[in-house]
C-alpha cells in the first residue's frame, strides 16, 4: 500500500542543536506536506513542497524535497524550546487524500 | 475568520455503543476530512467528502461512517464502540479540491473519544 515512512520517531536535542526528521515514500510523491503539532494541540500546515528537488526556508527550518519526489526532510537550526512537538509529514499520491507519516516527537533539553 | 470547529471536545462511551462527531469547516471550504490519531498509529485517514459526496475512504471497518450536509458541516458516527475507538478524532477542512496538489489542511482542535 502507499505508506510513507518517517524517522526519528523521538528526538531528544540540546537547545541551540539542529534537528531533522525525514519522510520517505516507495512510489513518487504528487507532493508533500509537512505540520506541526504541539504537545495538546492539532496538527498545524507548515508548508507544502511540489517540485523535484524543491527547497524551501521558513527562518530556521528548511525543507526539501527530493529529486525523485519520494522522500523529504525538515531540518530546523539552532533548536529553541518553542519548536518542541510533533512534526508531521504528509504525502500525496495523486489520489486527494494526505497520508500521514508516523511524526517524529521533539522534545528540547535546556 | 472562524476556524474549524468540533463537538464535543471530549467524550466518554462504553462499548456497544454509538457515538456521533461534528464538525463545522471554515467558512468556503467545501472539502473536510477525518483523521484518527493513537499514539500508536499517529494520523489515520478516514474518509473526506467534498459537496456532500464521500470522495476518498481509508481502511477502517463499516462501524465509522460519515456523512456532509449542504452547508459543508460533516459528521462522523461511530456505532458498536470498542475500547480500541478510544482516540483523538480530528476533522479538517481544505479550499482546494480541484484534482490539483491537495491543498492544505486546516484542523479543528479534535474530539477526544474514551471508551470504557
Amino acid at each position: 500500500g502507499q505508506q510513507v515512512m518517517q524517522i526519528p520517531q523521538y528526538q531528544h536535542v540540546q537547545e541551540g542543536e539542529d534537528f531533522t526528521t525525514y519522510c520517505n515514500s516507495s512510489t513518487t510523491l504528487s507532493n508533500i506536506q509537512w505540520y506541526k503539532q504541539r504537545p495538546g494541540g492539532h496538527p498545524v500546515f507548515l508548508i507544502q513542497l511540489v517540485k523535484s528537488g524543491e527547497v524551501k526556508k521558513q527562518k530556521r527550518l528548511t525543507f526539501q524535497f527530493g529529486e525523485a519526489k519520494k522522500n523529504s526532510s525538515l531540518h530546523i537550526t539552532a533548536t529553541q524550546t518553542t519548536d518542541v512537538g510533533t512534526y508531521f509529514c504528509a504525502g500525496d499520491f495523486g489520489n486527494e487524500k494526505l497520508t500521514f507519516g508516523t511524526g517524529t516527537r521533539l522534545t528540547i533539553i535546556p | 475568520k472562524a476556524g474549524v470547529t468540533q463537538t464535543p471536545r471530549y467524550l466518554i462511551k462504553t462499548r456497544g455503543q454509538q457515538v456521533t462527531l461534528s464538525c463545522s469547516p471554515i467558512s468556503g471550504h467545501r472539502s473536510v476530512s477525518w483523521y484518527q490519531q493513537t499514539p500508536g498509529q499517529g494520523l489515520q485517514f478516514l474518509f473526506e467528502y467534498f459537496s456532500e459526496t464521500q470522495r476518498n475512504k481509508g481502511n477502517f471497518p463499516g462501524r465509522f461512517s460519515g456523512r456532509q450536509f449542504s452547508n459543508s458541516r460533516s459528521e462522523m458516527n461511530v456505532s458498536t464502540l470498542e475500547l480500541g475507538d478510544s482516540a483523538l478524532y480530528l476533522c479538517a477542512s481544505s479550499l482546494l479540491r480541484s484534482g490539483g496538489p491537495t491543498g492544505e489542511l486546516f484542523f479543528g482542535e479534535g474530539s477526544r473519544l474514551t471508551v470504557l
